[in-house]
């Protein structure tokens, strides 16, 4: 069955360093999610990706976040100087029609 | 702004029928979404139901909607020790793409 791969699954930075989340999403897939899930709180949107541009961002996803595709393959995560509270388990998700499919996560541990 | 609201726990034992429920303001939801979160893995989509209908059944997975009072619930038939995990409701809008809203998961405990 085809799946979402996230890696790293875990990844500890220091504060102010950047770091690339990367993302393989389903082959066929057109749109394509990033969402983050702080502990012990909600999942929570960050940002949509069709047709090789944002089409949706939400407030969390400020000038610190970028996403590219920069292959027909990979879908990178990139967040810029990492503060403290950039802490958090990072999903990528991908959508067909109807269905929205996520990777397994990258825990992200900003010391 | 639209919000998701699920109880935060819910015990049951083995064998028995778990039902998990969750409230959303929005009216202007399309789809409604159930996925798992097992601990330390990602969220696995369980089922789905579109907005005009009422109730949808996946073999042990039966989900009700009922739009008036924008409740929608999971029932789990002859739960299981492996069926123990977070469960998240979530909804698409009709005015926000395909974004998901998620409510804040409720942890199923099933005892054997």
């Amino acid at each position: 069955e085809p799946e979402v791969t996230q890696t790293p699954s875990h990844q500890v930075t220091q504060m102010g360093q950047e770091v690339i989340l990367r993302c393989v999403p389903i082959s066929n897939h057109l749109y394509f999610y990033w969402y983050r899930q702080i502990l012990g709180q909600k999942v929570e949107f960050l940002v949509s990706f069709y047709n090789n541009e944002i089409s949706e961002k939400s407030e969390i996803f400020d000038d610190q976040f970028s996403v590219e595709r920069p292959d027909g393959s990979n879908f990178t995560l990139k967040i810029r100087s990492t503060k403290l509270e950039d802490s958090a388990m990072y999903f990528c998700a991908s959508q067909g029609n109807t269905e929205a499919f996520f990777g397994q996560g990258t825990r992200l541990t900003v010391v | 702004g639209e919000d998701v609201e699920q109880s935060l726990f819910l015990s049951v034992r083995e064998g028995d029928s778990s039902v998990i429920n969750c409230t959303y303001t929005d009216s202007s939801s399309t789809y409604l979404y159930w996925y798992k979160q097992e601990p330390g893995a990602g969220l696995q989509l369980l089922t789905y139901i579109f907005s005009n209908m009422d109730m949808k059944q996946d073999q042990r997975l039966t989900v009700l909607l009922n739009k008036k009072d924008k409740h929608l619930s999971l029932r789990i038939a002859d739960t299981q020790t492996g069926d123990s995990a977070i469960y998240f409701c979530a909804e698409t809008l009709n005015n926000a793409g395909n974004m998901l809203t998620f409510g804040g998961g409720t942890r199923l405990m099933v005892k054997p």
